[in-house]
């Protein structure tokens, strides 16, 4: 089955340690995303690629990184540097259409500072 | 900048009663629209979408049409039941690259 998958579901992790959360698709899709959901908030965006070996910054992207060296691969490492990163953290990807680009997510990671 | 408002939650409603979610937007162009669901614990889904004017998405039952006069996308249907329970978001998608979410409508219907 094509699907987009997020590992891990749940990942803790203590003050001042770098965490990287995985996103695979097997859509073909260009395009992958990063948004972050906390309570209340709706959905940001911390970063975006739309081909392989380039991205671009998204709305909250400090304290973040991403790497895409393979198309179908998008991960998202939390650094030490980000003040409060205890969310929701959701993988997207898409063909790149225009403004008529539909997004299709998967199924989160949810990352609990202790 | 673009954005998305939605009426703030919860909605709670009895099943087979009628359900609006109001949306807006505030947009320089001409932007796609959507509506996402999301159940607990987990991921968006795309519901449905509208890329023009005046266009109708729908899907499962739940119908928005996208109005350019009053920058709206409300979502309605007809007769909710117990298993649409869940957030739904509205976004915009202008530029061709990251959608922008409203907050989210969290909506409960009861038995």
């Amino acid at each position: 089955d094509g699907g987009i998958t997020q590992s891990p579901k749940y990942l803790f992790r203590k003050e001042g340690q770098n965490v990287t959360l995985s996103c695979e698709q097997n859509l073909n899709h260009d395009a992958m995303y990063w948004y972050r959901q906390d309570p209340g908030q709706g959905l940001r965006l911390i970063y975006y690629s739309q081909i392989v070996n380039d991205f671009q910054k998204g709305d909250i992207a400090e304290g973040y990184s991403v790497s895409r060296e393979k198309k179908e691969s998008f991960p998202l490492t939390v650094t030490s540097a980000q003040k409060n990163p205890t969310a929701f953290y959701l993988c997207a990807s898409s063909f790149p259409s225009g403004r008529a680009d539909t997004q299709y997510f998967g199924p989160g990671t949810r990352l609990t500072v202790l | 900048g673009d954005s998305v408002t939605q009426m703030e939650g919860p909605v709670t409603l009895s099943e087979e009663a009628f359900l609006t979610i109001n949306c807006t937007y505030t947009a320089t162009g001409y932007p796609s629209l959507f509506w996402y669901v999301q159940y607990p614990g987990e991921g968006l889904q795309l519901l449905l979408k509208a890329t023009k004017a005046d266009d109708k998405g729908s899907n499962k039952g739940f119908e928005a049409t996208y109005r350019k006069e009053t920058t709206s996308f409300h979502l309605e249907k007809g007769s909710v039941q117990v298993s649409d329970s869940a957030v739904y978001f509205c976004a915009l998608n202008q530029a061709g690259t990251a959608l922008i979410f409203g907050k989210g409508t969290t909506l409960s219907v009861s038995s």
